[in-house]
């Protein structure tokens, strides 16, 4: 069965500061991991996803993920986090031709 | 990217009504589409699964019954509360997939459905 963790509720972070959002996954075979990003009352925008080559993925408004398969992670980083990136984050994770497993969901705070 | 609206934004419904929830592809042809639940603070719930010109798939615990799932075309899916209740009351999303064999889903902003 698929699975994946979100350890932290919620991360805290200065604007200006680095980012780090931890995501581990549990799949059969290669995975296909994504991270989406949820405002309020809103549905989720797509972010990055990893599929096949480079572990360090770019997506959009300068964030990026890097695929760690030894420790089976993705965690999403960004160097320099804006008020404006507050929000619910969440990683997902599926084998080729199964259902989405999503995590938990990850709100950050970035402070002023 | 890619763009998928939802229509309505919210809704509010009296208890017993039935409530129809669309989901369209506005930029590509969705073969594969999805309906999700969000309760208030928690992670997406998938509800079930259709492709276009068949019947849905649902998820196990999810009545069929009442979650009435129509994917007529490759750019409309539709999704009815049937008689709905408070218990009802949820944020739904739709998602959707571009073709066969592509694994991104792209997501509606999501209809909040309230039942009074």
């Amino acid at each position: 069965a698929q699975s994946v963790a979100q350890p932290e509720d919620q991360v805290n972070v200065a604007e200006g500061n680095p980012l780090t959002v931890k995501c581990t996954y549990s799949v059969s075979g290669n995975p296909y991991l994504f991270w989406y990003v949820q405002y309020p009352n809103r549905g989720l925008q797509f972010l990055l996803k990893y599929i096949t080559g480079d572990n360090l993925v770019k997506g959009s408004y300068g964030f990026e993920a890097e695929f760690n398969k030894s420790q089976t992670s993705f965690h999403l980083k960004k160097p320099s986090a804006l008020v404006s990136d507050s929000a619910l984050y969440f990683c997902a994770a599926k084998a080729a031709g199964n259902k989405l497993t999503f995590g938990g969901g990850t709100r950050v705070l970035v402070k002023p | 990217g890619a763009v998928v609206s939802q229509h309505p934004s919210w809704v509010i419904c009296k208890s017993g009504t039935s409530v129809k929830i669309e989901c369209r592809s506005l930029d590509f042809q969705a073969t594969t589409m999805f309906w999700y639940r969000q309760f208030p603070k928690q992670s997406l719930m998938l509800m079930a699964t259709s492709n276009e010109g068949s019947k849905a798939t649902y998820e196990q615990g999810v009545e069929k019954d009442k979650f009435l799932i129509n994917h007529a075309s490759l750019t409309l899916s539709t999704l009815t509360v049937t008689s709905a209740h408070p218990e009802d009351s949820s944020f739904y999303i739709c998602s959707e997939k571009k073709a066969s064999g592509q694994e991104t889903q792209y997501f509606g902003p999501g209809t909040r459905l309230l039942v009074l």
